[in-house]
C-alpha cells in the first residue's frame, strides 16, 4: 500500500535552514510528480511546490520562492524539501502528497503523508 | 491566481439530515479539451492530513461513502453529505488543480447539532 512518511520537522530560528524529508514506499515513485503542502496551525492547506516525476521541472509558491528548494531522490524513494532564511510565518505542519497519475503533476492528490510540524521561533 | 471562497464557514446539521457546502472559483476550473473540471474535496479530521474525498468534481474516491456526492461545473461547486453520520465531522476543503498556484477553498467546518 502507499504510504508517504515526513521527517526532519523541528524547532529553528528565524533565518535558519531546515530540509524535510518523505519516504515513498508501496507505488513507482519515480512515475508521480510530488508535492509539499503546508498548514498553519489552526489554518487552512496551502499549496507550496511540486516537482516532476522526474525532477526536471519544478514550480513553487510565491510566499516561498527563492527560499525554498524541491528536489528528489527517485533512486531511493525520497523527495525533499530544502528551507533556507524561515520566518515566522513558515511555521506549519508540511504534508508531502502524492498525484493519481503519472506524467503530469496538474492532479488532485490521492496520497498524503501524515506530515511535520515546522516551528520558526527564536 | 484562482480563488477558492468556500461557504459557510461552519455548518451543524443534525445526524441523518443533509449537509451541504460550497465552493465558488474566481475562473472556470472546465478544461475544454477534455471537458473536465479540475477540482477535488478533501475531509480532515483533527490530527489527520486530508483525504481525498471527490474528484474531477463528482467522481467518488474509491472506498468514499456514497452519501458523499460532488456536483457543479465551471466555477460553481458543492459538496453533498445525504445522511450525516458521527464520524463525518470533520472540515472540508474545495481545491482547484486548474492553473498554479494550486489553491484551496479555507475550509468547512462540519459539526453534529
Amino acid at each position: 500500500q502507499v504510504q508517504l512518511v515526513e521527517f526532519g520537522g523541528g524547532v529553528v530560528q528565524p533565518g535558519r535552514s531546515l530540509r524535510l524529508s518523505c519516504a515513498a514506499s508501496g507505488f513507482t515513485f519515480s512515475s508521480y510528480g510530488m508535492h509539499w503542502v503546508r498548514q498553519a496551525p489552526g489554518k487552512g492547506l496551502e499549496w507550496v511546490a511540486v516537482i516532476s516525476h522526474d525532477g526536471s521541472n519544478k514550480e513553487y509558491a510565491d510566499s516561498v520562492k527563492g527560499r525554498f528548494a524541491i528536489s528528489r531522490d527517485n533512486s531511493n524513494n525520497m523527495l525533499y524539501l530544502q528551507m533556507n532564511s524561515l520566518r515566522a510565518e513558515d511555521t506549519a505542519v508540511y504534508y508531502c502528497a502524492k498525484v493519481p497519475y503519472s506524467g503530469s503533476y496538474m492532479y488532485n492528490f490521492d496520497y498524503w503523508g501524515q506530515g511535520t510540524l515546522v516551528t520558526v521561533s527564536s | 491566481d484562482i480563488v477558492m471562497t468556500q461557504s459557510p464557514d461552519s455548518l451543524a446539521v443534525s445526524l441523518g439530515e443533509r449537509a451541504t457546502i460550497n465552493c465558488k472559483s474566481s475562473q472556470s476550473l472546465l478544461y475544454s479539451s477534455n471537458n473536465k473540471n479540475y477540482f477535488a474535496w478533501y475531509q480532515q479530521k483533527p490530527g489527520q492530513p486530508p483525504k481525498l474525498l471527490i474528484y474531477w468534481a463528482s467522481t467518488r474516491e474509491s472506498g468514499v461513502p456514497d452519501r458523499f456526492s460532488g456536483s457543479g461545473s465551471g466555477t460553481d461547486f458543492t459538496l453533498t453529505i445525504s445522511s450525516l453520520q458521527a464520524e463525518d465531522v470533520a472540515v472540508y476543503y474545495c481545491h482547484q488543480y486548474y492553473s498554479l498556484p494550486l489553491t484551496f477553498g479555507g475550509g468547512t467546518k462540519v459539526e453534529i447539532k
